[in-house]
């Protein structure tokens, strides 16, 4: 059973607009949720991360939305550029020793 | 500072053929682990690391073998190559707990033949 179901699989945005990445969870012991982007041919690299306690987090033009109620959580990507084409995985983890579970990763291609 | 380095970058094995991955970091982090990327599959735990001489089991670690004798050190053994397991192979370390920042490696690219 996934644990982290993330949606689309592939995202095309054009210049300039917004990208929107969605997660959805099960498990309500997950208590941080983070991003992780991956250019091609390199490691995943951590965006931004999100813990329950707030509903939003910004960073940049990189946003976290988190609906806690819904066991729901997104990316937005505001001012979408063609550098930030890579695939983003969303992921969760639960307090302890437990490892992150990912979600199988959104490729997002910004043309110009 | 190197970070997570891995080697090699690439390797092409023969069905039945062993082999080890080899995983170092140099930021004095417990925590380490091996993921495989497949396409549209996402990131997958295969086995994981809280400390010197503890490992785990994730995902999906059948045909793998793991050992942590030192903090720096995580290799990953391949202990008779299958097909299926052709993939990119990630090294990630993190300070702690394990789900918190990780730090990646660049990654294996492992072909079976």
């Amino acid at each position: 059973q996934q644990q982290v179901k993330q949606s689309p699989q592939s995202l095309i945005v054009q210049k300039g607009g917004i990208s929107i990445i969605n997660c959805a969870y099960e498990n309500t012991a997950f208590d941080y949720f983070p991003w992780y982007q991956q250019f091609p041919g390199k490691g995943p690299a951590l965006l931004i991360a999100i813990r329950p306690d707030v509903s939003e987090k910004k960073e940049g033009r990189f946003t976290i939305s988190f609906n806690k109620s819904a066991k729901q959580f997104s990316l937005h990507i505001m001012d979408s550029q063609p550098g930030d084409s890579a695939t983003y995985f969303c992921a969760a983890s639960s307090p302890g020793n437990t490892p992150l579970v990912f979600g199988k990763g959104t490729r997002l291609s910004v043309i110009a | 500072n190197a970070g997570v380095t891995q080697t090699p970058k690439f390797q092409v094995l023969k069905t039945g053929q062993s082999m080890t991955l080899q995983c170092a970091q140099d930021m004095n982090h417990e925590y380490m682990s091996w993921y495989r990327q497949d396409p549209g599959m996402g990131l997958r735990l295969i086995h994981y690391s809280v400390g010197a001489g503890i490992t785990d089991q994730g995902e999906v670690p059948n045909g793998y073998n793991v050992s942590r004798s030192t903090t720096e050190d995580f290799p990953l053994r391949l202990l008779s190559a299958a097909p299926s397991q052709t993939s990119v192979y990630f090294c990630a370390s993190s300070y702690a707990p394990p789900g918190e920042k990780l730090f990646f490696g660049s990654g294996t690219q492992l072909s079976v033949l």
